[in-house]
């Protein structure tokens, strides 16, 4: 049962970059598959913000695009999400899972908060 | 962007009885389409992908269908635990999710 884990932290100041880790368990990265961010704001749908493939190839919601930058660390099984100038829409509980078009196996979710 | 609509909002439903939620799609998608079920406080679940294939472990009661723009979930036996919110989320082009269905006791 492959296991995601987000972490980072739960408040972020306005304008300042939004930094969350995903490790993963019982699966290595390296193996293969797309691992990819979805974002969901409270009360509200999911949205897809980006997936990157183990060889570090990425494809980005063209909407968060020029904010984003999504990497891997194969060596850490692990891999992490940037988002940069962030504003309160940015709030949101933050998930990582496996995939880029159907999504298999989720992260129980971190919850961000951009406030001052 | 591909638009992902779903009906109805909320749907409300007894226990034992069939539930039937639509998601259609501002353009083709093919079969590119997936299910997730969402529980409050929960990561979303994939039920189906492929338009009609159930992911692993999902109950028999949980079936997709449809093609193109138009897709349906039913369900066709309510039990305790499936109610929850419902999305569908296309990947025929960079992924889209419906605003979901949220089923609710009758």
């Amino acid at each position: 049962q492959v296991q995601l884990q987000e972490s980072g932290p739960g408040l972020v100041k306005p304008s300042e970059t939004l930094s969350l880790n995903c490790a993963v368990s019982d699966y290595s990265i390296s193996r293969g598959y797309y691992w990819g961010w979805i974002r969901q704001p409270p009360g509200k749908g999911l949205e897809w913000i980006g997936s990157i493939f183990h060889s570090g190839s990425t494809y980005y919601n063209p909407s968060l695009k020029s904010r984003i930058t999504i990497s891997v660390d194969t060596s850490k099984n692990q891999f992490s999400l940037k988002l940069s100038s962030v504003t309160a829409a940015d709030t949101a509980v933050y998930y990582c899972a496996r995939g880029y078009s159907y999504l298999d196996y989720w992260g129980q979710g971190s919850l961000v908060t951009v406030s001052s | 962007e591909m638009v992902m609509t779903q009906s109805p909002a909320t749907l409300s439903v007894s226990p034992g009885e069939r539930a039937t939620l639509s998601c259609r799609a501002s353009q083709s998608v093919t079969t590119n389409l997936a299910w997730y079920q969402q529980k409050p406080g929960q990561a979303p679940r994939l039920l189906i992908y492929g338009a009609s294939t159930r992911a692993t472990g999902i109950p028999a009661r949980f079936s997709g269908s449809g093609s193109g723009t138009e897709f349906t979930l039913t369900i066709s036996s309510l039990q305790s635990e499936d109610f929850a919110v419902y999305f569908c989320q296309q990947y025929n082009n960079w992924p889209t999710f419906g605003q979901g269905t949220k089923v609710e006791i009758k």
